[in-house]
């Protein structure tokens, strides 16, 4: 089955600051690739996905890039805020009959104000 | 209406006990899925059900039997669970094979086996 790797495992930032997640793939089937924020507590919850034919996607502060060479995508969240602060989960994912979804480790992220 | 809900919350069953976990859609989702979440872990994938049909089974024990009885519902059966087995777990739904492909998570489930 498909490998997700995510790094780092937790980053803390300054507020106002940049933050970077990368994750990594193994199934070259996999053509979806949505990023999910946990809060304490709470569901999973979309920010952002990308899809395969697709290079990079932006939605005001967030942005996700994706190397399907490499097999790579890397989440950018600028200019963080405190209520930023929480798990992000990468995930791969075929989408076809059936859909499959492989999630990373996850990132704790917490940004001081 | 974008929600997946399971009931119940929070769970505590003994090793010896029969109980279910339920999770409802009506978002019109043909494939629906089953997780399970440790601590500071990510999401785990055990079953995934597609037009009402189990498509994936992660290699999941038989004492986990999932049923998905209509599109709009999917329970999880427990029987005979182990205290490792002790873990949120998490419903999800989402279209198929479509150009939105988000997956909706329920709130989950918190179970502790005693």
């Amino acid at each position: 089955g498909e490998n997700v790797e995510q790094h780092p495992s937790t980053l803390s930032v300054q507020e106002g600051d940049s933050a970077v997640i990368k994750c990594t793939y193994s199934d070259s089937a996999s053509n979806y690739f949505p990023w999910y924020k946990q809060e304490l507590g709470k569901r999973p919850q979309l920010i952002i996905d990308i899809r395969s034919n697709v290079g990079e996607k932006k939605d005001q502060r967030i942005a996700v890039t994706l190397n399907k060479t490499a097999k790579h995508f890397s989440l950018h969240i600028t200019e963080t805020q405190p209520e930023d602060s929480a798990v992000y989960f990468c995930a791969a994912s075929i989408v076809d009959n059936f859909n499959k979804f492989y999630f990373g480790s996850g990132t704790k992220l917490n940004v001081k104000p | 209406d974008t929600e997946v809900t399971q009931t119940p919350k929070h769970l505590v069953m003994g090793m010896t006990n029969k109980k279910s976990l339920k999770c409802e859609q009506h978002m019109g989702h043909r494939a629906m899925y089953w997780y399970k979440q440790k601590a500071k872990k990510p999401p785990e994938l055990m079953f995934v059900y597609s037009y009402e049909k189990l498509s994936i089974n992660e290699s999941v024990p038989s004492r986990f039997s999932p049923e998905c009885p209509n599109s709009s519902l999917l329970n999880l059966h427990l029987h005979a669970l182990q205290p490792e087995d002790s873990a949120l777990y998490l419903c999800a739904s989402s279209h198929i094979a479509s150009e939105n492909t988000e997956a909706f998570f329920g709130q989950g489930t918190r179970l502790t086996v005693v």
